[in-house]
């Protein structure tokens, strides 16, 4: 079935450094790929989206490629702030499915 | 727009109680989904419907568990009876189909079974 596997967090970055998620799936056909963001106490938020390989999407400074042929989606950011520690998810919309499935998730500390 | 509209955001209840959760979808939204989030196994689907009718059930635990949605602007979760093992956060989302790669979570639902 199809899957999405995440890097173990949390991780913990001083402000203004760089941000990588690892996000890597596993799904037949060409699925669209997601990252939503999930700060305390609320529920998800999209961030950002990619239909088709190659594309990428981006929001808020935060960028993913779609790279079919590593079968990955990877989370980055040049500069993180405070005000972006969330957990983030990765997730994955297969070929003619509205469901979504999710990656377990990372935790991103941002210290000052 | 209010957003995805759960309540109540904390239960607590004791083992073998019914429990029901609530949800109102975003207005003119079609599709609604029901997510359960817990550490052990992250975010999982539980079901699903698409103008009301439901689409996949698959991943309702068992009979327990038991999803409805009335009318386009209502659905409830209801589980019956709990066991301590449903804690969980329940969260409910909603989508438009033109923007079908969109969805909109509401808050959740913190369920405590004691």
């Amino acid at each position: 079935g199809d899957s999405v596997t995440q890097m173990e967090g949390p991780v913990t970055l001083s402000e203004e450094a760089f941000l990588t998620i690892n996000c890597t799936y596993t799904a037949t056909g060409y699925p669209s790929l997601f990252w939503y963001v999930q700060y305390p106490g609320e529920g998800l938020q999209l961030l950002l989206k990619a239909t088709k390989a190659d594309d990428k999407g981006s929001n808020k400074g935060f960028e993913a490629t779609y790279r079919k042929e590593t079968t990955s989606f990877h989370l980055e950011k040049g500069s993180v702030q405070v005000s972006d520690s969330a957990v983030y998810f990765c997730a994955l919309s297969a070929t003619g499915r509205r469901a979504l499935t999710f990656g377990s998730g990372t935790r991103l500390q941002v210290q000052p | 727009d209010a957003g995805v509209i759960q309540s109540p955001r904390h239960e607590v209840t004791e083992m073998g109680q019914e429990v029901t959760l609530r949800c109102k979808p975003i207005s003119g939204h079609d599709y609604l989904f029901w997510y359960r989030q817990t550490m052990m196994r992250g975010l999982e689907l539980l079901i699903y419907f698409n103008n009301n009718v439901p689409i996949d059930d698959s991943g309702m635990p068992e009979d327990r568990f038991s999803a409805k949605m009335p009318n386009a602007s209502f659905s409830t979760l209801k589980i019956q009876p709990s066991e301590p093992r449903d804690s969980a956060v329940y969260f409910c989302a909603s989508s438009f189909y033109r923007a079908k790669y969109e969805q909109y979570f509401g808050p959740g639902t913190r369920l405590t079974v004691t």
